[in-house]
């Protein structure tokens, strides 16, 4: 079935980096764009940027511009998020999500603890 | 680019209507009908309610409907059920060079 599957949760230290992967399956990757957004404990959704599967372009929030990096591999149909110079306040679930105007198809959600 | 405004929390009773508001600028609501709505359960990822304003993805209620006036959109629920408990976020879309921004999220409490 249609689906955004994951990687698991990530616990890294203050200045490290975290890469969260998000496979699609059940359709054509390549035909729709993917959405990161993430929520911190007890907060609301923060969008993070978009990536185009087909080409590879992106847009990223002005909040995340030079530490987020997004990517594709066509090949497996995944999409990765890397989030570098981590601190505290990355503390969230990280969730990929399928849709251009609206996100219409969810992944599960990754947690990323920074703690030292 | 600062998040649209939402109420922290409304409450209704079961068969009551509640309407969540969902201000934000001439920059985004304002300027486009590209406002969507996600309702989140605990720990559970968002699922998409409302997108283009008004219109409902297949196999959601039309107890659910959406609006826009001005910067401000809005999302009611009629017949309130107790699994509508839940968070509800809007999203808007911003323009190019801000892409996308998120409402604060709504707590829903049915009593």
């Amino acid at each position: 079935q249609v689906q955004l599957v994951q990687s698991g949760a990530e616990v890294k230290k203050p200045g490290a980096s975290v890469k969260v992967s998000c496979k699609a399956s059940g359709y054509t990757f390549t035909s729709y764009y993917m959405h990161w957004v993430r929520q911190a404990p007890g907060q609301g959704l923060e969008w993070m940027g978009i990536i185009n599967p087909s080409g590879g372009s992106t847009s990223y929030a002005q909040k995340f511009q030079g530490r987020v990096t997004m990517t594709r591999d066509t090949s497996t149909s995944t999409v990765y998020m890397e989030l570098s110079s981590l601190r505290s306040e990355d503390t969230a679930v990280y969730y990929c999500a399928r849709g251009w105007w609206e996100l219409i198809l969810w992944g599960q959600g990754t947690l990323v603890t920074v703690s030292s | 680019q600062s998040a649209l405004t939402q109420p922290a929390s409304v409450s209704g009773s079961p068969g009551q209507s509640i309407t969540i508001s969902c201000t934000g600028t001439s920059s985004d609501v304002g300027s486009y009908n590209l406002v969507s709505w996600y309702q989140q359960h605990p720990g559970k990822a968002p699922k998409l309610m409302i997108y283009e304003v008004s219109k409902r993805p297949s196999g959601v209620s039309n107890r659910f409907s959406g609006s826009k006036s001005g910067n401000t959109a809005s999302l009611t629920i009629s017949g309130l059920q107790a699994e509508d408990e839940a968070d509800y976020y809007c999203c808007s879309y911003a323009g190019s060079s801000t892409s996308w921004v998120f409402g604060g999220g709504t707590k829903l409490t049915v009593l």
